[in-house]
C-alpha cells in the first residue's frame, strides 16, 4: 500500500512552458485534492475532486487544469508556466467528506521552480 | 482573506513541558477543525480532528479544544517530546473545502 504518490519530486520550467503533476493513490479513495504550500500562507486549495469524472474549483484554481478520469488518478497542468506559480504542491485523498473522512492523507510533495 | 489564522509562527517548549498552539478562524459555517504536523521534505500528517458539536478531543498526549463563541481552537501537547518538533498546521472545512492556517513551527529544546 503506497498511500499517495507523486512525481516528480523536484521540477524546473521556464515561463510559458506547460507541464503535468502527477497524482495516485490507491486507497480507493473518492476525494481527491491539489494545494500549493508558499511561505506564511500554509496550504491553499487550488482543485478537488468528489469522484471520477467529477471536479471544481477550490481557493486558487487560475492557471491549472485537471481531470478525474479514474479513482486512483488526478494530475495537475500548469498550462503555461508564471514565476508566481513556484510553490511547492501537494496531492492529498480521503474516502469521503460526507461520510466524515475528513482526514486527508498527503503525498511527499512536489517542488516546481518556474524561471 | 485568509478565514484560518495561526498568530504564532514559532514556540519554543522544553521537552516534558506543554505545547499550546492556537488558532483563530472567521467562518461561523465550518463543521469540522484538524491539525496536521509535517516535517520537512515531507507532506502533512494528520493529528487529531474535532467536530463543530464537540468542545474537546483527546487523543493520547494530544487534545484539542474548540470555542465556537471566541471561534477559536488550541492544540495541547502533553508532554512535549523531541519528536514533536515540526510545523503544525490548523484547518477547518466547510462543504469538500479545506481551508488552512500558515502553520506553526514547534522546537522541542532538551
Amino acid at each position: 500500500n503506497a498511500g499517495v504518490t507523486q512525481t516528480p519530486k523536484f521540477q524546473v520550467l521556464k515561463t510559458g512552458q506547460s507541464m503535468t503533476l502527477q497524482c495516485a493513490q490507491d486507497m480507493n479513495h473518492e476525494y481527491m485534492s491539489w494545494y500549493r504550500q508558499d511561505p506564511g500562507m500554509g496550504l491553499r486549495l487550488i482543485h478537488y475532486s468528489v469522484g471520477a469524472g467529477i471536479t471544481d474549483q477550490g481557493e486558487v484554481p487560475n492557471g491549472y487544469n485537471v481531470s478525474r478520469s479514474t479513482t486512483e488518478d488526478f494530475p495537475l497542468r500548469l498550462l503555461s508556466a508564471a514565476p508566481s506559480q513556484t510553490s511547492v504542491y501537494f496531492c492529498a485523498s480521503s474516502y469521503s467528506f460526507i461520510a466524515g473522512g475528513y482526514e486527508q492523507y498527503f503525498g511527499p510533495g512536489t517542488r516546481l521552480t518556474v524561471t | 482573506d485568509q478565514q484560518v489564522k495561526q498568530n504564532s509562527p514559532s514556540l519554543s517548549v522544553q521537552e516534558g513541558r506543554i505545547s499550546i498552539l492556537n488558532c483563530d478562524y472567521t467562518n461561523s459555517m465550518f463543521d469540522y477543525f484538524l491539525w496536521y504536523k509535517k516535517y520537512p521534505a515531507e507532506g502533512p500528517t494528520f493529528l487529531i480532528s474535532i467536530s463543530s458539536i464537540k468542545d474537546k478531543n483527546e487523543d493520547g498526549r494530544f487534545t484539542v479544544f474548540l470555542n465556537k463563541s471566541a471561534k477559536h481552537l488550541s492544540l495541547h501537547i502533553v508532554p512535549s517530546q523531541p519528536g514533536d518538533s515540526a510545523v503544525y498546521f490548523c484547518a477547518a472545512s466547510v462543504g469538500y473545502k479545506l481551508s488552512f492556517g500558515a502553520g506553526t513551527t514547534v522546537t522541542v529544546r532538551a
